[in-house]
């Protein structure tokens, strides 16, 4: 299966910082996405990506931007974070059929 | 994107088998057939997926209606381990974003 890592695995920050999450995967998959989760509810889309050159928005882009540093790295920034935008957030790769999902970063505003 | 209607929850022993329904009544010729599963705390992760045979694999068994309006996904034998939130999830085609409702909540009584 990918490995899929994020960084931090945990976050706390006030109302207007700038933030930033990681996501790094080790086998090579040109496709990678972002997600978040909010309590009870499914996962999502946010902003993906299939391939360095190639970033699309997704249902709730608002309030974000990513960079596709390499084929490994997908950062997702929050600009100016908002209490709102407290949730969890999965990083995900795929290729073929299947998405293989990080474990996830917990990000609380305050 | 068309739309899958699973209930909120169900309830299993340990050790018995567990259908969990799916219906897509809007399902086009397209459209594969997804199963993901998040367990507590964790990403989600790939169960199994199809188009129009039933499928298996070591995981679990997906049974498709012949009109494809409605599927099934078969855990021969539940256990602890389980328990999960289980998502049927329409898919387009390999390269489209996974679109994620809310899912079944699967409970595994001891």
């Amino acid at each position: 299966d990918a490995d899929v890592t994020q960084t931090p695995r945990n976050r706390i920050t006030k109302t207007g910082k700038r933030i930033m999450l990681e996501c790094s995967q080790t086998k090579g998959h040109d496709r990678m996405y972002w997600y978040r989760q909010d309590p009870g509810l499914g996962l999502r889309l946010i902003y993906y990506s299939f391939d360095v050159k190639d970033i699309n928005k997704g249902e709730i882009s608002d309030g974000y931007s990513v960079s596709r540093q390499a084929q490994a790295k997908f950062s997702l920034s929050l600009e100016s974070a908002i209490p709102n935008q407290t949730a969890l957030y999965f990083c995900a790769t795929s290729v073929g059929a299947r998405q293989y999902f990080g474990p996830g970063t917990r990000l609380t505003v305050t | 994107d068309a739309k899958t209607t699973q209930p909120n929850s169900m309830e299993s022993n340990e050790e018995e088998p567990v259908h969990l329904p799916c219906n897509h009544s809007t399902i086009s010729g397209t459209d594969y057939i997804h199963w993901y599963r998040q367990l507590p705390s964790q990403g989600p992760e790939y169960v199994i997926h199809g188009l129009t045979s039933n499928v298996n694999n070591r995981m679990a068994s997906l049974a498709i209606a012949e009109d494809r309006k409605s599927s099934t996904l078969i855990l021969h034998r539940a256990t602890l381990r389980d328990a999960a939130v289980y998502y049927c999830i329409l898919r387009p085609s390999g390269n489209t974003p996974l679109v994620f409702g809310k899912g079944t909540r699967l409970s595994v009584i001891a």
